[in-house]
């Protein structure tokens, strides 16, 4: 059983560019999230993904969006990136279980993204 | 929002000795993990554990969700638990809708 996979696992893109991670959750999971770790910090809450739709959302600019398919990856994607949008990106599934919520959620390895 | 505290920030322990690291919320939560993140970033399941007692090999956990608190206990470290422990929380009033993380603890266990 595949965990969460995320891709690509390192990506160098210029200020002002756009980016796009991917995704792919747990088998059997059905929502996923994003988050955000800069450097010495604790990973930050962007966006959770539910039946294709943005459950909720963080504390984060419209530049970052994101989007559910119906096999339930997901891509994160950020526009006119900073150079404060370095950080490792982190993806999480969990869910599965129509109408629990209570379920664990497990991560992918993450995208280290740097800003130049 | 919910405040998640983890103490201590850093902790320096030889190989073979014992530890507790603690994290405190300030509010009720519905469910509660702590990971391990390894050199490489990756996020590590412990132990997810909104209530009770639970264990794992050399790891176990506590969690007293009416004291708003809970413990990790590593027994007989090893260099290779080094990491940084992070405990995350499901607040109540986003039910089933995200974690919020503490700021970790960092462990180094010396050989």
């Amino acid at each position: 059983d595949a965990g969460v996979t995320q891709s690509p696992t390192h990506l160098i893109k210029t200020r002002g560019q756009q980016v796009t991670l991917r995704c792919s959750p747990k088998s059997g999971h059905d929502t996923v999230s994003w988050y955000q770790q800069a450097l010495g910090q604790g990973p930050q809450f962007i966006f959770q993904y539910y039946e294709e739709e943005e459950r909720q959302r963080g504390n984060f600019p419209d530049r970052f969006s994101g989007h559910q398919f119906p096999n339930y990856s997901s891509e994160l994607n950020v526009n006119a990136l900073l150079l404060g949008d370095s950080a490792l990106y982190l993806c999480a599934s969990s869910g599965g279980l129509r109408g629990m919520w209570n379920t664990e959620a497990f991560f992918g390895q993450g995208t280290r993204l740097t800003v130049v | 929002g919910i405040q998640v505290e983890q103490s201590p920030p850093d902790l320096i322990l030889q190989e073979g000795a014992n530890s507790t690291l603690r994290c405190n919320f300030s509010d009720s939560v519905n469910n509660l993990q702590w990971f391990h993140q390894n050199p490489w970033g990756q996020l590590i399941n412990l132990f997810y554990i909104p209530s009770g007692t639970k264990q794992n090999g050399r790891l176990s956990a506590t969690t007293v969700a009416t004291e708003r608190y809970s413990l990790l206990y590593i027994s007989s470290s090893q260099t290779t638990d080094s990491g940084v422990y992070f405990c995350a929380v499901e607040p109540r009033d986003n039910y089933g809708q995200n974690f919020v993380f503490g700021p970790g603890t960092r462990l180094s266990v010396l050989p």
